[in-house]
């Protein structure tokens, strides 16, 4: 099956810590995105690529790092910088570079900081 | 990138049709409309795309008016499984787009 996974689907931080969420896609898909979504909100960019160890930053990159080292992943750090990291995260992926492209999403993960 | 604008909630009765209405003004001449649907806790997935005129696919139809500056995503006798949050989306029809915007999205609730 093709598609695209997150794991894990829950994860619990303390506060302080850095954590890592993984996004994986055998979609061969060249676009990579990670959106964070908030309660009763939309959702925001946080890191899109393009092309292997090429990325750019979205609208809330701060706080967050990632990593585009293989086709089919682009882990996503959520840095002690972020101040407040409790949310829902989804990573996405599309096929082209193009906006006339659909992106499959993942099942997300979500992350509490306790 | 073209802003939308959609309204934030919308209540229907099953069996209706519904129809969603995106305002992007400053849409420019290569942005792609497209929508997506999200249930609670699950990732968006994708309904329909279109540039101009009418797209209709198995589940929902999309209406663009000449000068784009609007869409209307139109939903067919709408059960109690549609309810959901509807996303608007524009986006570069040529390379080097990547970036997408998702704004808060419709939700629609369908009621019994």
């Amino acid at each position: 099956d093709g598609g695209i996974t997150q794991s894990p689907k829950y994860l619990f931080r303390k506060e302080g810590q850095n954590v890592t969420l993984s996004c994986e896609q055998n979609l061969n898909h060249d676009a990579m995105y990670w959106y964070r979504q908030d309660p009763g909100q939309g959702l925001r960019l946080i890191y899109y690529s393009q092309i292997v160890n090429d990325f750019q930053k979205g609208d809330i990159a701060e706080g967050y790092s990632v990593s585009r080292e293989k086709k089919e992943s682009f882990p996503l750090t959520v840095t002690s910088a972020q101040k407040n990291p409790t949310a829902f995260y989804l990573c996405a992926s599309m096929r082209g570079l193009a906006g006339n492209n659909e992106q499959f999403f993942g099942p997300g993960t979500r992350l509490t900081v306790l | 990138l073209a802003k939308t604008t959609q309204p934030i909630s919308m209540d229907s009765y099953e069996g209706q049709e519904v129809n969603i209405t995106c305002s992007h003004n400053n849409i420019a001449t290569n942005d792609y409309i497209t929508w997506y649907q999200q249930f609670p806790s699950q990732g968006p997935r994708f309904i329909i795309q279109g540039y101009k005129t009418k797209v209709t696919n198995e589940v929902a139809s999309l209406f663009i008016p000449a000068d784009r500056k609007s869409s209307t995503l139109s939903l067919p006798r709408v059960s109690l499984s549609d309810t959901a949050v509807y996303y608007c989306l524009v986006g570069d029809g040529n390379t080097n787009a990547g970036k997408s915007t998702f704004g808060d999205g419709t939700t629609l609730t369908v009621k019994p």
